[in-house]
């Protein structure tokens, strides 16, 4: 059984660009959870998702940011026209259900915004 | 608000016990965690406490007081492979669940 799957692992981005982070949560969960992690700090929540639903996208900046969980195929979290600043790890988890015990989070990746 | 306070750093010696301390302020508790976080790796889960108490895994152990809105991570027999960054994560009920993190804290442990 697989764990969460990100994918890349690291991202190059010019500015102006955009950037597509991928999520493939474990084999039979339906949640999944996007986290940013500057350097040095904590996880910083962005959004929840269920299939085809976004359920708490109060983390997300309100422009250039989006985020998807279709009925097939992984969740993207998609930065538009990229900056400096979006330069951070950003992990995916997911669990199967809203109250699991914790949360199995995926490699990351790490974008480079230049 | 929500919020987390950890120590930024600590060091410990190999063999030695080690506790790190969380302290937390939020409304609608549902539960805290602890993850261990290696250096350019993922978080991975150590420990979840709901009830008051202590919850005892291994060389590890959580304690929680919700009335003190308190928390610790206690380390035993440490490990040079326990260098690492521990987070304290609290989940809270706004509206559906919501899990935030602390900053996390820098464990050096040196032989």
């Amino acid at each position: 059984n697989a764990g969460v799957m990100q994918n890349p692992r690291h991202l190059v981005r010019r500015r102006g660009q955009e950037a597509r982070l991928r999520c493939s949560p474990m084999k039979g969960h339906s949640h999944v959870y996007w986290y940013r992690q500057l350097p040095e700090e904590g996880l910083k929540f962005m959004v929840y998702l269920q299939k085809e639903n976004i359920i708490d996208e109060s983390g997300m900046p309100k422009e250039r940011f989006s985020a998807e969980f279709p009925k097939e195929g992984p969740s993207i979290l998609r930065i538009q026209q990229v900056v400096r600043g979006d330069s951070a790890a950003y992990f995916c988890a997911s669990s199967f259900d809203k109250r699991d015990y914790g949360y199995t989070f995926g490699s990351g990746t790490r974008l480079t915004v230049v | 608000g929500q919020n987390i306070d950890q120590p930024t750093e600590m060091t410990a010696t190999e063999g030695a016990i080690v506790q790190i301390n969380c302290t937390y302020q939020t409304s609608g508790f549902n539960g805290l965690f602890w993850y261990q976080q290696h250096a350019g790796e993922a978080p991975t889960f150590l420990s979840y406490n709901v009830l008051d108490g202590l919850e005892e895994k291994g060389r590890f152990s959580s304690f929680l007081s919700r009335s003190k809105g308190y928390s610790y991570l206690l380390l035993k027999e440490l490990q040079m492979k326990d260098s690492a960054s521990y987070l304290c994560a609290v989940r809270f009920l706004s509206g559906g669940f919501k899990t935030i993190f602390g900053a996390g804290t820098r464990l050096f442990v040196k032989a």
